[in-house]
């Protein structure tokens, strides 16, 4: 069946330096893959996407790139702040037995500190 | 207007009581989700309603009833919790049930049972 493994955290990071997540999945189809990012007391949104292989989906600093040959979709940022943290969940789409469904990692807990 | 409204944000209940979760959106989605999150895990699938029709039940106890009255709202119908299913219980929307689709979630519901 479908998976996403992503890295255990929580990462603690000091303002400015550079972020990497590793995700990577697990699908017997061709899965959308997603990021989305969950802060305190809220629901989770939408961080970035991509829809097929080698698409790099990017947003607010954030970026990841659909590699299909590794099965992988690593969250980057080149500069944290201190307003990112959060728990950063990666999450695919895809059409399995029972219909569409969107799996997610059990997420990574990001700290920056100022 | 990108935002799916959850009622009540927080609720207590007795193991007798019966009570309901609300959800509104006013996108155009015609695919609405309820997931239910435990602390520090991801969110896991409980229903997906396509077009106003259940397409999916993740096997959840029919403790939990969910109601699709129209293609803006979305209920989940609560009777006889158990402790245990305390936890935040997230209505979400995306424009149609497919791989690909962005998932825009609500705040969450955050449910205790006594």
């Amino acid at each position: 069946g479908n998976s996403v493994t992503q890295m255990e955290g929580p990462v603690t990071l000091s303002e400015e330096a550079f972020l990497t997540i590793n995700c990577t999945y697990t699908a017997t189809g061709y899965p959308s893959l997603f990021w989305y990012v969950q802060y305190p007391g809220e629901g989770l949104q939408l961080l970035l996407k991509a829809t097929k292989a080698d698409d790099k989906g990017s947003n607010k600093g954030f970026e990841a790139t659909y590699r299909k040959e590794t099965t992988s979709f690593h969250l980057e940022k080149g500069s944290v702040q201190v307003s990112d943290s959060a728990v950063y969940f990666c999450a695919l789409s895809d059409r399995g037995t029972g219909g569409f469904k969107t799996i997610f990692g059990a997420g990574t807990r990001l700290f920056v500190k100022a | 207007d990108t935002e799916v409204t959850q009622t009540p944000k927080h609720l207590v209940m007795g193991m007798t009581n019966k009570k309901s979760l609300k959800c509104e959106q006013h996108m155009g989605h015609r695919a609405m989700y309820w997931y239910k999150q435990k602390a520090k895990k991801p969110p896991e699938l409980m229903f997906v309603y396509s077009y106003e029709k259940l397409s999916i039940n993740e096997s959840v106890p029919s403790r939990f009833s969910p109601e699709c009255p129209n293609s803006s709202l979305l209920n989940l119908h609560l009777h006889a919790l158990q402790p245990e299913d305390s936890a935040l219980y997230l209505c979400a929307s995306s424009q149609v049930w497919g791989t690909g689709n962005t998932i825009y979630f609500g705040e969450g519901s955050w449910l205790t049972v006594v």
